[in-house]
């Protein structure tokens, strides 16, 4: 059963404008969460994150929105540039419960920014 | 120089062959995983270590085996290498020190791509 679910594969935007790539999870238990920026033959990179006591976080043209009672977070790039063409993995990681923290990863959404 | 390496880049082996994927950090952190991506699956974790004598499964370990030789260093190995373990396969650290109540970050290696035939 999927507890971090990307469901878009997906996402065109034009080049300036706004990107937002949402996320939903399942398990209560998660209280951060990440983002990572992953391009073709490289490793994921980290992005930003927001701990479950924040409703955003913001860094330059990246902010990442939460809302824990709809279990939902999203991300939004403001202007949007060619080079944020990448795949973008949602992630979240649970202090108590078991998981040691772990990250559980969504599928990713594949954004492609047109100039 | 990259913090986080992987060798090889590329594999490329045959069914029931033993190989070895290889991970080192110059980061300093003491946690260390391995995770696979296959399309459309995402990241899944294989295992992972706290420590030099910590080593803890992941959600998909059956067929691999790890070893972590020192902190710096955590080998991912495939006893006997079948096609379904195909794929690109991530190393990654994180330090546990964090400070300001800032949660664990983790930093990837950049991907060794496993063909099993």
């Amino acid at each position: 059963d999927q507890q971090v679910k990307q469901n878009s594969p997906s996402l065109s935007v034009q080049e300036g404008r706004i990107s937002i790539l949402n996320c939903d999870y399942t398990n209560s238990m998660f209280d951060y969460f990440l983002w990572y920026k992953k391009y073709p033959a490289e490793g994921p990179t980290f992005l930003i994150s927001i701990s479950s006591i924040k409703d955003k976080n913001e860094d330059g043209r990246f902010t990442v929105f939460l809302n824990k009672s709809a279990k939902h977070l999203s991300l939004h790039i403001v202007p949007s540039q060619p080079g944020d063409s990448a795949v973008y993995f949602c992630a979240a990681s649970a202090r108590y419960g078991g998981s040691q923290g772990n990250l559980i990863f969504g599928k990713g959404t594949k954004l492609s920014v047109k100039p | 120089d990259a913090d986080v390496t992987q060798t090889p880049r590329n594999r490329i082996t045959k069914t029931g062959k033993r190989i070895m994927l290889e991970c080192s950090q110059t980061k300093g952190h003491d946690r260390m995983y391995w995770y696979r991506q296959d399309p459309g699956l995402g990241l899944r974790l294989i295992y992972y270590s706290f420590d030099v004598k910590d080593i803890n499964k992941g959600e998909i370990s059956d067929g691999y085996s790890v070893s972590r030789q020192a902190q710096a260093k955590f080998s991912l190995s495939l006893e006997s290498a079948i096609p379904n373990q195909t794929a690109l396969y991530f190393c990654a650290t994180s330090d546990h020190k964090t400070s300001g109540g800032a949660r664990e970050t983790q930093y990837f290696g950049p991907g060794t791509r496993l063909l099993v035939l």
